[in-house]
């Protein structure tokens, strides 16, 4: 256990829609990164924050946005959905400094249909 | 942009052999580099890691080798089984930027 929880674990909805997934981190741990991995794909890198600041943009969508709030957890929303976003999404925490490496939660698998 | 690359996208191995999965990166100012075990339908696992100022590390059964000279990275796992079955992706951090980049990942496969 990786100790970063993520809910929901799956997700089932229609094209238009919009979505929330949110993410717990380990205790302690200040950042929080949000990434994509579609089938059989490596894993894109959405977003990060750190104690509640954006801290870096990676290949996010506009239709994305994501925010971490003052008890560290995290949330995604997705809007506007495509059958394209259907793909896991992990998000991973990082105590915020020094040679550490980030901790996964076990994802959320989004379906578009 | 900066990447990180595999050589070989799938590898199998006899049960019991050792393995060797290798890793390309491109950013010679990465500081941190780590090894993830990924499972079906599960997160990506730390296996390893190792700094920038380092050139080997050992785990159990896992050894991480770095050459810094050729930007390569390798992940040797010792007396496979069948438990080590997973897609394995290397990734490096750049301390200046934060960020961490993935590899595309070697599905490694176990065979009994």
């Amino acid at each position: 256990d990786s100790g970063v929880t993520q809910t929901p674990k799956h997700l089932i909805t229609a094209t238009g829609q919009r979505v929330t997934l949110r993410c717990s981190p380990r205790s302690g741990d200040l950042s929080v990164y949000w990434y994509q991995q579609s089938l059989d794909q490596g894993l894109q890198f959405l977003i990060q924050y750190y104690n509640g600041e954006e801290r870096a943009k990676g290949n996010i969508l506009e239709r994305f946005s994501a925010q971490q709030f003052p008890d560290l957890h995290s949330e995604l929303n997705l809007s506007s959905l495509e059958l394209g976003d259907s793909a896991l999404y992990f998000c991973a925490s990082h105590r915020g400094q020094g040679s550490s490496p980030l901790h996964f939660g076990n994802g959320t698998r989004l379906t578009v249909t | 942009g900066e990447s990180v690359g595999l050589h070989l996208p799938t590898l199998s191995v006899q049960e019991g052999d050792n393995s060797i999965i290798n890793c390309a990166y491109s950013n010679s100012a990465s500081d941190y580099f780590i090894w993830y075990k990924q499972e079906s339908g599960k997160g990506p696992q730390f296996i390893i890691d190792i700094r920038s100022n380092m050139d080997k590390r050992q785990g159990q059964r896992v050894t991480v080798l770095l050459n810094k000279t050729v930007k390569h990275l390798s992940l040797q796992i010792a007396a496979t089984q069948p438990g080590d079955s997973a897609v394995y992706f290397c990734a490096e951090i750049n301390f200046g930027n934060e960020k961490l980049t993935f590899g595309t990942g070697t599905r490694l496969t176990i065979i009994p």
